[in-house]
């Protein structure tokens, strides 16, 4: 069974720029959820879906969104890029409150 | 809400030894994860343990959830063992939730 994969696995983008992050889950899982990785804050969880509905969201600004499609693709967006959002971002995909399996994330560089 | 810990934060190593990690957790929890980070940044899922103790060849760890902490040993330690390791556990909304708080990890480097 394919594992979880992310796209693009690498980004260049300016300040101000916006971009878009995509993940695709494990199949038959309908949950996807995504953390920023950054190392003065560790692994932090931005949101997570279920079934095409935002179940919960992290602590981040209105900048960070994110949908789920019908076939359990997951995107997630950053507008107005800040040299702050350069982190490591990981999605991760599961049955619904099980174990969950981690793509190998998009790593975003702002400049 | 919810504090993770893990100890070490720092671990070096000689090829061969044997580790302990600990993972200390401030509430109840309905399950745990552990991973290892691999250099490129990927979370590998070592174990999923709400409780009692697994092992998988060198690795093995252990739950105890009516204390609150989680052990991962490491055996006969190699040198590809290195990177970062992450405990985890879900937020409790009280009900099913995907939501998972990292611990802070613990860095391994395992010397030839």
């Amino acid at each position: 069974k394919a594992g979880v994969t992310q796209t693009p696995r690498y980004l260049i983008k300016t300040r101000g720029q916006q971009v878009t992050l995509s993940c695709s889950p494990i199949s038959g899982h309908r949950s996807v959820s995504w953390y920023q990785q950054t190392p003065g804050q560790g692994l932090q969880f931005l949101f997570e879906y279920f079934s095409e509905t935002q179940r919960n969201k992290g602590n981040f600004p209105g900048r960070f969104s994110g949908r789920q499609f019908s076939n359990s693709r997951s995107e997630m967006n950053v507008s107005t890029l800040e040299l702050g959002d350069s982190a490591l971002y990981l999605c991760a995909s599961s049955l619904w409150g099980a174990e969950q399996f981690f793509g190998p994330g998009t790593r975003l560089t702002v400049l | 809400g919810i504090q993770v810990e893990q100890s070490p934060p720092d671990l070096i190593l000689q090829e061969g030894a044997n580790s302990t990690l600990r993972c200390n957790f401030s509430d109840s929890v309905n399950n745990l994860q552990w991973f290892h980070q691999n250099p490129w940044g990927q979370l590998i899922n070592l174990f999923y343990i709400p409780s009692g103790t697994k092992q998988n060849g060198r690795l093995s760890a252990t739950t105890v959830a009516t204390e609150r902490y989680s052990l991962l040993y490491i055996s006969s330690s190699q040198t590809t063992d290195s990177g970062v390791y992450f405990c985890a556990v879900p937020v409790n909304y009280g009900g099913a939730t995907n939501k998972l708080i990292f611990g802070t990890g613990t860095l391994l480097a395992v010397q030839p």
